[in-house]
């Protein structure tokens, strides 16, 4: 298995600018979980899909932030507008089900200047 | 508010000395404490996971201690590698491995050979 896939890798934007982060979770897997990390917070819960329905949203900072799962292999977070204290490594997570491991994809460092 | 507090925030080891990493937490519903290994441009992946009714766990040179009545636990490292040169973070939940993870700040280990 090819494990959890983000894109892009890399994303540097502009102050006001929109931006969308993607995840294709590991086949199989019931649940998604996007993570925000930065030095002064360390790995943060942002939200978390099971089955494609959004679970627990309590860790998305504000409005701006909106996170969609449309089918079972692909989930998208998107920043409305971005500021720079946006800037962090995102990364998206997947899990069998309940009890599982949760495996982490290898995160988009986003860059907003 | 942070609940999952983890000392050191770097380490640096000699190659063969032990490694040991303290997190403490605060929410006494927790039930499930993992730990996650990060290398540099990777997603955390999970390294060992300890349920409290349990005060030890050991796997291979990794080690859990567990103290509920302390609410502390650590992950000790024996003759720790070069190769285990990465971020640690700890982390806790309640519903065991099915609840939302709150993560430590990391600790940064060095291993130097």
């Amino acid at each position: 298995d090819a494990g959890v896939i983000q894109s892009p890798r890399h994303e540097v934007t502009e102050m006001g600018q929109e931006v969308t982060l993607r995840c294709k979770p590991i086949s199989g897997h019931n649940s998604l979980f996007w993570y925000r990390q930065t030095m002064m917070r360390g790995l943060e819960l942002l939200i978390y899909f099971n089955n494609n329905v959004p679970i627990d949203d309590s860790g998305m900072p504000e409005d701006r932030f909106s996170a969609k799962m449309p089918n079972a292999s692909f989930s998208t977070l998107k920043i409305q507008p971005s500021e720079p204290r946006d800037s962090a490594v995102y990364f998206c997570a997947s899990r069998k089900g309940p009890g599982d491991e949760q495996y982490f994809g290898p995160g988009t460092r986003l860059t907003v200047t | 508010q942070q609940q999952v507090k983890q000392s050191p925030q770097s380490l640096i080891v000699q190659k063969g000395g032990i490694s040991i990493i303290n997190c403490a937490y605060e929410n006494t519903a927790f039930d499930y404490f993992p730990w996650y290994q990060q290398f540099p441009g990777k997603g955390p992946a999970l390294l060992i996971a300890i349920r409290p009714d349990v005060s030890e766990k050991k796997e291979g040179r990794f080690t859990i201690s567990f103290n509920k009545s302390a609410k502390q636990f650590s992950l000790h490292i024996m003759d720790s590698q070069p190769g285990d040169s990465a971020t640690y973070f700890c982390a806790a939940s309640k519903g065991g491995s099915q609840g939302n993870l709150i993560f430590g700040k990391g600790t940064k280990l060095s291993v130097k050979p």
